[in-house]
């Protein structure tokens, strides 16, 4: 069964960047398109943005464009993202998630939900 | 941006109730909507995809409806491990928003 595995948690200074890392067991990462996803505590999911892993090519929402970068190391099938410029509002669990869509080598990307998530990272800005 | 708005925001069901959670776009998205169920200190888990597939695995007591911009998560009957938080999420354009959630807990 696919699933992912992201880093634990991490604390960070204000101004400071952090780096969430997500492995994939038990399919291969360039298979399918990988999204990021934040909750703040007690809040609704955010989407971040998507790469696509055999490419990596991305696309960021734009609340985050100038602030987030997705990247990928597919020797070792794991995603990265990582956040700079941190404030206590970036205060959240981060969560990876692999997009149900086979990931086209060619054409229009698809996408249609979310079907394997990692566990989290919570992530504290203070 | 498609805003998506859920509603109720809580709702309170007992054990055997059917129920229904509603999720309104500010865009037709056709059928590109698909809901989560999401329990506290866990990671959301997919139930629904195209607005009205069933996700494998997931119990058939739960179906999803709509196209367009009115979307409909039903569940037949409900059971204990029913009581969580539901989000409904559009797939259609960039950003793919998230509704604001459906709290359901037990009457």
């Amino acid at each position: 069964q696919a699933q992912l595995v992201q880093s634990g948690a991490e604390v960070k200074k204000p101004g400071a960047s952090v780096k969430v890392s997500c492995k994939a067991f038990t399919y291969t990462l360039s298979g399918y398109h990988l999204h990021w996803v934040r909750q703040a505590p007690g809040q609704g999911l955010e989407w971040m943005g998507w790469i696509n892993p055999h490419t990596g090519g991305t696309n960021y929402a734009q609340q985050f464009q100038g602030r987030v970068i997705m990247t990928r190391e597919m020797s070792i099938g794991t995603a990265y993202m990582e956040l700079s410029s941190l404030t206590s509002e970036d205060s959240a669990v981060y969560y990876c998630a692999r997009d149900r869509e086979v990931l086209k080598w060619f054409g229009v990307p698809e996408f249609s939900a979310m079907d394997v998530w990692g566990q989290g990272t919570a992530v504290t800005v203070s | 941006a498609i805003q998506l708005t859920q509603s109720p925001s809580s709702l309170s069901a007992s054990v055997g109730d059917r129920v229904s959670i509603t999720c309104r776009t500010s865009q037709d998205i056709s059928s590109a909507l698909a809901w989560y169920q999401q329990k506290p200190g866990r990671a959301p888990k997919l139930l629904i995809f195209d607005a009205s597939i069933l996700q494998s695995g997931v119990p058939s007591r739960f179906s999803g409806s709509g196209s367009g911009t009115y979307f409909t998560l039903t569940i037949s009957s409900l059971q204990p491990d029913d009581f969580a938080t539901y989000f409904c999420q559009q797939f259609n354009n960039f950003p793919f928003s998230f509704g604001q959630g459906t709290k359901l807990d037990i009457k």
